[in-house]
């Protein structure tokens, strides 16, 4: 069954160097999160798309960080000009969207950035 | 700042027995209320979610609820080796918002 998938799995970048993530969401799910988990550190919202809506962008760190959802489907998170504490797995979750904060996201395998 | 507050653990269970995980929250218009599992290197899955006080049963895990003491548990029966992962607690504030806040979550050993 096709699940959520991200790419790369891994990425190895040096300071200062832009890095592009790629989610592709479960088919059907209107809704799309990215997460990131540093080490030893618990999961943290970054951005939430929902349909045709304005993304919620209140997690995103810095104005380093933006992310675009092209067609409802595809979702990439962009990082410029990154710096080691960007290093941490980045996932992507969807889910079915419906309006009552009930609905199961789905989790990727996550992209596991290393910024030297 | 909302926050989802969990104790870090390690958590060690005999297997066999019943594990107890616990999560409290600051926000009293928390609206639903989930518990993931994560293996280590894997990526979050759900066990369960709650929205109404009380008890949800679902095979060995029950999660309880009680939005006045802002507290939210996972009870594990017959704790199986297999059970041994990280338990996140997660919660949803705004209605119609899916976002999640993640506790830091409780790192469960059973031991055989």
């Amino acid at each position: 069954g096709a699940g959520v998938s991200q790419s790369p799995s891994n990425k190895v970048t040096e300071k200062g160097k832009d890095v592009e993530l790629r989610c592709d969401p479960i088919s059907g799910h209107t809704a799309l999160y990215w997460y990131r988990q540093s080490l030893g550190q618990g999961l943290e919202f970054l951005i939430y798309f929902q349909g045709n809506s304005a993304p919620d962008k209140s997690g995103l760190p810095s104005d380093r960080f933006s992310a675009e959802r092209t067609g409802g489907s595809v979702s990439t998170l962009t990082i410029q000009r990154t710096q080691q504490e960007d290093s941490a797995v980045y996932l992507c979750a969807s889910s079915l969207g419906g309006l009552y904060g009930q609905e199961t996201q789905y989790f990727g395998p996550g992209t596991r950035l290393l910024v030297l | 700042q909302k926050e989802v507050e969990q104790n870090s653990g390690p958590l060690s269970v005999p297997e066999g027995a019943i594990a107890s995980l616990n999560c409290t929250y600051s926000d009293r218009g928390s609206q639903s209320f989930f518990w993931y599992r994560q293996y280590s290197g894997k990526s979050p899955e759900l066990i369960m979610f709650i929205y109404s006080n009380g008890d949800k049963e679902d095979g060995r895990f029950t999660a309880q609820l009680n939005k006045a003491s802002q507290y939210v548990s996972l009870l594990i029966r017959d704790s199986q080796p297999s059970d041994s992962a990280t338990y996140l607690c997660a919660v949803t504030y705004d209605f119609g918002n899916e976002k999640l806040t993640f506790g830091t979550g409780t790192r469960l050993t059973i031991i055989p």
